[in-house]
């Protein structure tokens, strides 16, 4: 069973659309995140969540909005793409918050294409 | 500023060589170091940990790094690379209340034969 999984895979959208990513994780755990790829294989933490509350909010743009249904889902909303938008977004959990060495399990990622 | 550097983009060695990935660190606290591989499309999988004990740590896939504080650095070893293990290495500094992680740049492992 994959422990952290996203759809879609891929996405291949037009500028000014609005998308969504949907994250799971099957493994118990509280706390949830999205990192964002550039093309130049940079990670930056964007979001997480722990236990459906918004923890860290990394200056990204009002345009990008997590909503947490559940603990197990953290689904990644973005209004109006713009090009800058293009990279590989990665779903990420761990079991606790304020345990830095717990380990996050990463999803596959989601290649966003914005033309 | 919390930030981790890894000097090396890309590092080429042959099959059954030794590989030494380096990993330096700034970060106010005592740290939690983190090594993750990556490998072309796909996400990412942790290697080894430290956070505490030993400073020698060892991790899956035959790989072990070192921290060192003196040196601010906790850099990943393999005594012999096999050609599966070509891939991109993230170091990584945790800590905190929120648990976040800071990536350095990466570093391309490329292994010919």
């Amino acid at each position: 069973d994959t422990a952290v999984s996203q759809t879609p895979k891929y996405l291949v959208t037009q500028m000014g659309n609005d998308k969504s990513i949907k994250c799971e994780q099957n493994l118990g755990h509280d706390t949830m995140y999205w990192y964002k790829q550039d093309s130049k294989k940079f990670l930056k933490i964007m979001f997480s969540y722990n236990n459906k509350e918004l923890i860290i909010n990394e200056t990204v743009p009002n345009r990008f909005s997590p909503k947490s249904p559940d603990k197990a889902h953290l689904n990644l909303h973005i209004n109006s793409l713009e090009l800058g938008d293009s990279a590989v977004y990665f779903c990420a959990s761990s079991q606790r918050i304020g345990a830095a060495a717990d380990t996050q399990y990463f999803g596959p990622g989601t290649r966003l294409t914005v033309l | 500023a919390q930030s981790v550097t890894q000097p090396d983009i890309h590092i080429t060695v042959s099959e059954g060589a030794s590989l030494e990935l380096r990993c330096n660190y700034s970060y106010g606290a005592t740290p939690y170091l983190f090594w993750y591989v990556q490998s072309p499309g796909q996400g990412l999988q942790l290697l080894l940990k430290y956070f505490s004990g030993d400073t020698l740590v060892q991790g899956i896939k035959g790989f072990e790094a070192e921290f060192k504080r003196s040196q601010s650095s906790f850099n990943l070893r393999k005594p012999s690379v096999h050609w599966s293990d070509a891939a991109e290495y993230f170091c990584a500094v945790g800590g905190g209340a929120t648990n976040k992680l800071i990536f350095g740049t990466g570093t391309l492992l490329a292994v010919q034969p």
